[in-house]
């Protein structure tokens, strides 16, 4: 595996219902990010971890809750969506988060539908 | 706030040139970003600006204005796999990419 890699690649799930978003990278970076894309809007940044540390969480709702284990892994746990939570949800990493030329490496995303 | 500005959508023909315009208004400046992304598939880097002027890489320049708060993208002899949607993004701070809500571009034969 190389880059950056989510699963599942699609989700639908009730609004009652409780999962979990996975995102692994192989490239050794320091820093993970969720964004969530929906359509015709920016990217909005959710979550950023540098070194395992959370150090931007972007008002998002509780009902979405970040966990970084280790510098290779982020997860996104979804409980109680809405329906309005459906979107594309992004996961990206970057080597140095503290350098302005920092490049984020992004994964193809986890297409979310909340019934 | 942040207020990224580009058009949505754009359409020109295989070989031509397309140049694509991103405005904004940001709290902070630490470099402009320009994305491609195609249907179903991750974003990937094309371009990193932060001082004015003009950076070319192949057939993809970008440029940056930042006294105007102005940026674009021009793609160059263009081809049917350049259809995609590119994205504006401005580093307002350490660890922030604000983005625009992207550029679709439709390259016709």
């Amino acid at each position: 595996e190389t880059g950056v890699t989510q699963t599942p690649r699609h989700l639908v799930m009730g609004m009652t219902n409780k999962k979990s978003l996975k995102c692994e990278q192989h490239l050794g970076h320091n820093a993970m990010y969720w964004y969530k894309q929906s359509a015709k809007k920016p990217l909005e940044l959710m979550f950023v971890y540098s070194l395992e540390e959370r150090v931007e969480n972007n008002s998002v709702p509780s009902r979405f809750s970040p966990e970084c284990p280790n510098s290779s892994h982020l997860f996104l746990h979804l409980h109680t969506l809405q329906p309005e939570d459906s979107a594309l949800y992004l996961c990206a990493s970057s080597q140095d988060p503290g350098d302005g030329a920092n490049v984020l490496t992004f994964g193809a995303g986890s297409r979310l539908t909340v019934l | 706030g942040q207020n990224i500005d580009q058009p949505t959508e754009m359409t020109a023909t295989e070989g031509a040139i397309v140049q694509i315009n991103c405005t904004y208004q940001t709290s902070g400046f630490n470099g402009l970003f320009w994305y491609q992304q195609h249907a179903g598939e991750a974003p990937t880097f094309l371009s990193y600006n932060v001082l004015d002027g003009l950076e070319e890489k192949g057939r993809f320049s970008s440029f940056l204005s930042r006294s105007k708060g102005y940026s674009y993208l021009l793609l160059k002899e263009l081809q049917m796999k350049d259809s995609a949607s590119y994205l504006c993004a401005v580093r307002d701070g350490d660890y922030k990419l604000s983005f625009g809500a992207g550029t679709t571009v439709t390259v016709r034969a």
